[in-house]
């Protein structure tokens, strides 16, 4: 099956620092790829969506220059959080879609996710 | 613009009874339906989904789940559940299959079996 991961899975940071995370698409490749911001026992809220060669779509109140997307390539996506606050701590999670959209399958494939602590 | 709705935030359900886990959307177009579970510091797995056809969708670890149009609803169940399937349980939908159409998800549904 298609397989998405993330690197790293956790980090802490101090306050201040930039902080780069990476999706990638092991087995398939994706022209978009989703960045979602999860709260301790809340939902999912979709920060931006990610396209391959050109500038990521944000969604409403997220700051783009706080939360910088790079979708280099077809299997790789990165959010880099640009000095990170203790309010930035959250667990950050990608998810993509094969090329071709989802076809007859229609899922969404998750990365495992990264938790970031900001001290 | 759709929107997910999950009325229940926990469900304490023992062990090897049958559990409903709700979802209702609102939709002025089609859309897709799905289920996703996820397990302490882990991403979101699959369970099932609705895309066309029968509306009792059966997915995995026995879970199974109903589109009714009429009652715009989706909800998950599972006759005999074990204590393996507590976890957070998100209710999702698509407008499309393109891969480039937004998931909204609902505010998720924490199942606890209880022994």
């Amino acid at each position: 099956g298609a397989v998405v991961s993330q690197h790293p899975s956790r980090v802490i940071c101090k306050s201040g620092t930039s902080v780069k995370i990476e999706c990638r698409s092991l087995d398939f490749q994706a022209t978009t790829m989703f960045w979602y911001r999860q709260f301790p026992k809340q939902s999912l809220m979709l920060m931006a969506t990610s396209n391959e060669g050109s500038k990521a779509t944000y969604e409403q109140g997220v700051e783009k220059d706080k939360f910088l997307i790079n979708h280099a390539s077809l299997t790789l996506s990165t959010l880099t959080v640009t000095s990170a606050h203790p309010e930035d701590s959250s667990f950050y999670i990608c998810s993509a879609t094969p090329i071709g959209g989802l076809g007859d399958t229609g899922e969404l494939f998750f990365g495992e996710g990264s938790r970031l602590t900001v001290l | 613009a759709q929107s997910v709705t999950q009325l229940d935030s926990q469900v304490p359900v023992f062990e090897e009874a049958p559990v409903e886990l709700r979802c209702n959307y609102s939709s002025s177009v089609s859309v897709y339906l799905f289920w996703y579970v996820q397990y302490p510091n882990q991403g979101l797995q699959l369970l099932l989904k609705y895309l066309s056809g029968s509306t009792l969708v059966k997915g995995i670890n026995g879970f199974e789940a109903e589109f009714n149009k009429s009652q715009t609803s989706f909800h998950l169940r599972k006759p005999s559940v074990h204590i393996s399937d507590t976890a957070e349980y998100f209710c999702a939908v698509t407008k499309g299959t393109s891969g480039t159409y937004k998931y909204i998800f609902g505010t998720g549904t924490r199942l606890k079996v209880l022994a």
